[in-house]
């Protein structure tokens, strides 16, 4: 059964950096890609990015590209996504989700899951 | 302001049926397959509908999904009050090279 655990709650100060990672298990990690998707208190979802575990390719949305890095670790089959230079507007929940092993620019599903249970990052000062 | 265009919310009684639309251009709908997901309150949002009409295994036959143009509809018929949640659109823009969701629509069972 495939399953995405995500890392638990983090609480940063603007101008600070969060790591959140994503732990895949029920399938073959390196044969798929994984998406970022957020969603701030009161908002909609929000795609961030995508990572093809096999090649390393990435695309990220432009809103969030410069301060969003998103990398893999096939040893330990998870995923990570790393934000810089906080602001209060990225406290979100931040969702990782199985995603497609090629771009859909080259092909691959534009669609994704299943879903990682979200993780809260809170910027405060 | 997002990318793809839904209505707020809808609803509709037990038993009945709703749709929901996405309105989007030739860059994302026009031109890539249209997945919709399922959000309910506390958990993590859910696949329900992949490339414009294709229901993953587990959903139920009472979600479909379709596509015309730069626009989809995502219908629920025989609406149950476990059915009660945020259903989001999205696609790949290629325009953008990147997925762009909806805004989301609140769905009600009255």
């Amino acid at each position: 059964q495939v399953h995405l655990a995500q890392s638990g709650p983090e609480v940063r100060r603007p101008g600070a950096s969060v790591s959140v990672s994503c732990k895949a298990s029920g399938y073959t990690f390196s044969n798929w890609g994984i998406v970022w998707v957020r969603q701030a208190p009161g908002q909609g979802l929000e795609w961030m990015g995508w990572i093809s575990v096999y090649t390393g390719d990435k695309k990220y949305a432009q809103q969030i590209k410069g301060r969003a890095s998103m990398s893999t670790d096939t040893s330990t089959n998870t995923a990570y996504l790393e934000v810089k230079s906080l602001r209060s507007d990225d406290t979100a929940i931040y969702y990782c989700a199985r995603g497609a092993e090629r771009s859909p620019d080259y092909g691959g599903n534009s669609w994704f899951g299943p879903w990682g249970r979200g993780t809260l990052v809170t910027v405060s000062s | 302001q997002s990318v793809l265009t839904q209505p707020p919310s809808v609803s509709a009684a037990p038993g009945q049926k709703v749709t929901i639309s996405c309105s989007g251009s030739r860059s994302n709908i026009g031109n890539n397959y249209v997945s919709w997901y399922q959000h309910l309150p506390g958990t993590a949002p859910k696949l329900v509908i992949h490339d414009n009409n294709k229901r993953p295994s587990g959903v139920p036959d009472r979600f479909s999904g379709s596509k015309a143009g730069t626009s989809a509809t995502l219908a629920i018929t025989g609406l149950q009050t476990g059915d009660e949640g945020d259903y989001y659109c999205a696609t790949w823009d290629s325009g953008l090279s990147a997925g762009v969701f909806g805004g989301g629509t609140q769905v009600t069972v009255l």
